[in-house]
């Protein structure tokens, strides 16, 4: 089946522009991770959700980030007001549940802020 | 919170063996988890520890010590296509942060011919 797709793949955003990024997990997995992940260095958490719940978003690095997954499948992650360093892939990864061991991962966007 | 400490480079010749090792410090733990991760792609996962012990998965192995707070990943018999980054993990277990995944900052291996 198919795995995790994200879109856009690449986005380029003025300073201070909106963008909204994109995520459909793997069908029927209830758990949906965001990370962001600069470059040289390991994915940094942002949020998660359960279903529809956002479990925790602890990791979100201001009120300018957003994310949504209203009927429990596709997640959109928000950036208002983008700034330079917003600029990073961001990777959205799903699990069949919270208890299960592998999380599988989509390609990622790489925005680039201008 | 987590912190995760792993090197930053390695560099082996095919056919040999290398091992990365991890160490972190928790204050929740609900599983040790490595994976790869090449350059523009996206990580894929590869091992997971729970219990204290070797899990050995073909050329890969993992080992976990969570009383040290230490994991390595043994990588066997290496061929070039493992030139990848590897990122070590760990699945916070506290109460406030349950299931939520800290990553190390990723241990780039080389393979020379």
């Amino acid at each position: 089946g198919a795995g995790v797709s994200q879109s856009p793949r690449y986005k380029v955003a003025k300073r201070g522009q909106d963008v909204a990024l994109r995520c459909d997990p793997i069908s029927g997995h209830v758990s949906l991770f965001w990370y962001q992940q600069a470059l040289g260095q390991g994915p940094e958490f942002l949020t998660y959700f359960q279903n529809e719940a956002q479990l925790d978003k602890s990791g979100l690095p201001s009120d300018r980030f957003f994310a949504e997954r209203p009927e429990g499948s596709v997640s959109t992650l928000k950036i208002q007001r983008t700034q330079q360093e917003d600029s990073a892939v961001y990777l959205c990864a799903s699990s069949v549940d919270i208890l299960s061991y592998e999380q599988y991962f989509g390609p990622g966007t790489r925005l680039t802020v201008t | 919170g987590q912190n995760i400490d792993q090197p930053t480079e390695m560099t082996a010749t095919e056919g040999a063996i290398v091992q990365i090792n991890c160490t972190y410090q928790t204050s929740g733990f609900n599983g040790l988890f490595w994976y790869q991760q090449h350059a523009g792609e996206a990580p894929t996962f590869l091992s997971y520890n729970v219990l204290d012990g070797l899990e050995e998965k073909g050329r890969f192995s993992s080992f976990l010590s969570r009383s040290k707070g230490y994991s390595y990943l043994l990588l066997k018999e290496l061929q070039m296509k493992d030139s990848a980054s590897y990122l070590c993990a760990v699945r916070d277990g506290s109460a406030d942060s349950w299931g939520k995944f800290q990553f190390g900052a990723g241990t780039q291996v080389v393979v020379t011919p």
